[in-house]
Formats: structure tokens, C-alpha cells, sequence
């Protein structure tokens, strides 16, 4: 079946560094690939997406590309502040599977020290 | 833009009683909503799929008669825990597709359920 796999965490960075999270996916299908970030004691936001091959999503400085030829969807930062602290959680929709579903990574914590 | 709601933020209450979530699409109409359960620390857990004017759809090893999912209108959806215990204690989060979306889904603020 489908699945999301993503670095494990905590991910603890000084302010400004450059920051990468790395995700693959399987899917049987054609899947979207979705960043979203859960602050503290928050739901989930959607923080950028990409919906098919060499696709780059961006929001907020963030980055993802979306590489259908290693599968992965990793997330970059060239400087990450305070704020950025967070849990982060890489995820896929394959729409060849018409339920809407999406399919979670585990999530990776980001600490971010000043 | 799309909002998704939910109420209670935080509940808490006594073992063997019950408790009412609702997850309501402010600026849209949902036919489908989502229910997620997430263990500190952990990933979400999709706990079922909410079809309003049918029957919810729960995944594997959920217990429907626990959790009584009613899909009111095309704007709410409610999670009932049934005879809660302590570890029914969780995040739930619920949410929710606007139509002609794309696949993305809006994800309510969440409630903090504590069973004592």
C-alpha cells in the first residue's frame, strides 16, 4: 500500500541555518504531496504542496520538489527562524484511490535555537 | 479561505461518561470530513471517513461503537466517545475537503480529550 516515510526527529538547528527533511513515498498511483506543520497544541496547517512530477511547492521560505525518479519530497529552508519550530509532516493523497485519503508520515520535530 | 472548526478545544471528563466533538466547515459545504486521533509525539491516525447523509466509514481496528460519527449536514460532523476510558485520552482532529479541491484537505485546531 501507499506510505510516507520521513526522517525521524527532534531536528534541534541555531537560527538561520539551513534546514532539509527529507521524505520519500510509495503510491500505486499518480499521488499529491503535501507539507503541513503542526504548531504546539495546534492542528494541522498546509504548509505547501506539489501535484505531480518536478513540481516545486513554496510557502513561507519553505521548499519541496517533487522527484517522481527517487520519490521523494524533501523539505528546505535556507534559514530557519524561532518561529519555525514546530513538527512537520510530510504526506500523500494518490488520487488513484478516489476516498480523498491522505496517508501521513510519522512527522519530524524542529527545535530551533536562537 | 477554506476554515474548519472544532469544538470542544479541550474536554475533560470522567470515566464512563460521554463525550461530543463537532468539526463544522466554516465557509463551506463538505460532503466528506475526516476524523483523526494522534498519540503525543506521534503521527495522526486516521480514525474514520464522515459521508454526510450516510453511514461513517471507520479503518481497521476502530471500534464504531465507541466512536459514533454523525455527518448532521454538509457543514458538521460530530465524534461521540462512547463510556470513555483513560485511554480514549487524545488529540482529535478533524477535516474536512471544499470542493473542487485538489486533494487538500483543512484540518480543524483539534480537542484535547482527557478521560480521568
Amino acid at each position: 500500500g501507499d506510505s510516507v516515510t520521513q526522517m525521524e526527529g527532534p531536528v534541534t538547528l541555531s537560527e538561520e541555518a539551513f534546514l532539509t527533511i527529507n521524505c520519500t513515498y510509495t503510491a500505486t498511483g499518480y499521488p499529491s504531496l503535501f507539507w503541513y506543520v503542526q504548531y504546539p497544541g495546534e492542528g494541522l496547517q498546509l504548509l505547501l504542496k506539489a501535484t505531480k512530477a518536478d513540481d516545486k511547492g513554496s510557502n513561507k521560505g519553505f521548499e519541496a520538489t517533487y522527484r517522481k525518479e527517487t520519490t521523494s519530497f524533501h523539505l528546505e529552508k535556507g534559514s530557519v527562524q524561532v518561529s519555525d519550530s514546530a513538527v512537520y509532516f510530510c504526506a500523500l493523497s494518490d488520487r488513484m484511490n478516489r476516498d480523498d485519503k491522505i496517508i501521513f508520515g510519522k512527522g519530524t520535530r524542529l527545535h530551533i535555537l536562537p | 479561505g477554506a476554515v474548519v472548526s472544532q469544538h470542544p478545544s479541550r474536554v475533560i471528563c470522567k470515566s464512563g461518561t460521554s463525550v461530543k466533538i463537532e468539526c463544522r466547515s466554516l465557509d463551506f459545504q463538505a460532503t466528506t470530513m475526516f476524523w483523526y486521533r494522534q498519540f503525543p509525539k506521534q503521527s495522526l491516525m486516521l480514525m474514520a471517513t464522515s459521508n454526510e447523509g450516510s453511514k461513517a466509514t471507520y479503518e481497521q481496528g476502530v471500534e464504531k461503537d465507541k466512536f459514533l460519527i454523525n455527518h448532521a449536514s454538509l457543514t458538521l460532523s460530530t465524534l461521540t466517545v462512547t463510556s470513555a476510558h483513560p485511554e480514549d485520552s487524545s488529540f482529535y482532529i478533524c477535516s474536512a475537503s471544499p470542493p473542487r479541491s485538489q486533494d487538500e484537505q483543512y484540518f480543524g485546531p483539534g480537542t484535547r480529550l482527557t478521560v480521568t
